[in-house]
């Protein structure tokens, strides 16, 4: 079955601490994987695009990390700030363009 | 700038009524999607469309249509709205294989 699993579930930690969000998945035949920022009450924004030969990319202080071998990802933000307090979702995209989404995770940056 | 333009941002609507929810693309791309999201399920395509005219079933098509009578707009159609339909529902487009650009999102409440 396609699956994406995301961990944890929520996450409250201070203002200017590293976190480091998860993405397990069992989605075949893979094309690439996508983490979303979404802002409560608004559409996900894309944050990184990875296809299968690429094991990291960065976009500002958020790097996401892919093992194609093991279906894994994760995504880290450095130095967090408060604008960073929203859903962040993976995303999986089979080779036919369908899109399987995690569930997300509910990261609260407090002051 | 991509701009996905949903047309209400919050709608209060009773049990039975039809309801209309319209969405529309500036950037003449070919594939749009409607999806709804529910807290714990992720995003859950409900219905998209490659084509002027083309619709077909996501994974939740059951109580919806669409209809795509132009390029750049795809509208999701309840036609006797349920309880169980309130949620935030989130339009996106996109060109072949490229990203998504998603919509603000409108909150049904049916009541």
């Amino acid at each position: 079955k396609n699956q994406v699993e995301q961990s944890p579930q929520s996450l409250i930690i201070l203002e200017g601490k590293n976190c480091t969000l998860q993405c397990n998945y069992t989605v075949s035949p893979f094309s690439n994987l996508r983490w979303y920022k979404q802002d409560t009450g608004r559409g996900p924004v894309s944050l990184t695009i990875m296809t299968f030969s690429e094991n990291t990319k960065s976009n500002g202080r958020y790097t996401a990390t892919l093992d194609a071998d093991t279906k894994q990802s994760s995504l880290h933000i450095t130095a967090s700030q408060l604008s960073d307090s929203a859903s962040y979702i993976c995303v999986v995209v089979r080779s036919n363009y369908q899109l399987i989404w995690g569930a997300g995770t509910k990261l609260i940056i407090k002051p | 700038d991509v701009k996905v333009t949903q047309s209400s941002r919050y709608l209060v609507k009773r049990t039975g009524e039809k309801v209309f929810l319209e969405c529309v693309q500036d950037m003449d791309h070919e594939n749009m999607f409607w999806y709804r999201q529910d807290p714990g399920l992720g995003l859950r395509l409900i219905y998209f469309s490659y084509d002027v005219k083309m619709k077909e079933k996501g994974d939740i098509p059951e109580g919806y249509s669409v209809s795509r009578e132009k390029k750049e707009r795809f509208s999701l159609i309840l036609e006797s709205a349920s309880t169980n339909q309130t949620s935030m529902y989130l339009c996106a487009s996109s060109s072949q294989n490229t990203e998504a650009f998603f919509g603000q999102g409108t909150r049904l409440t049916v009541v």
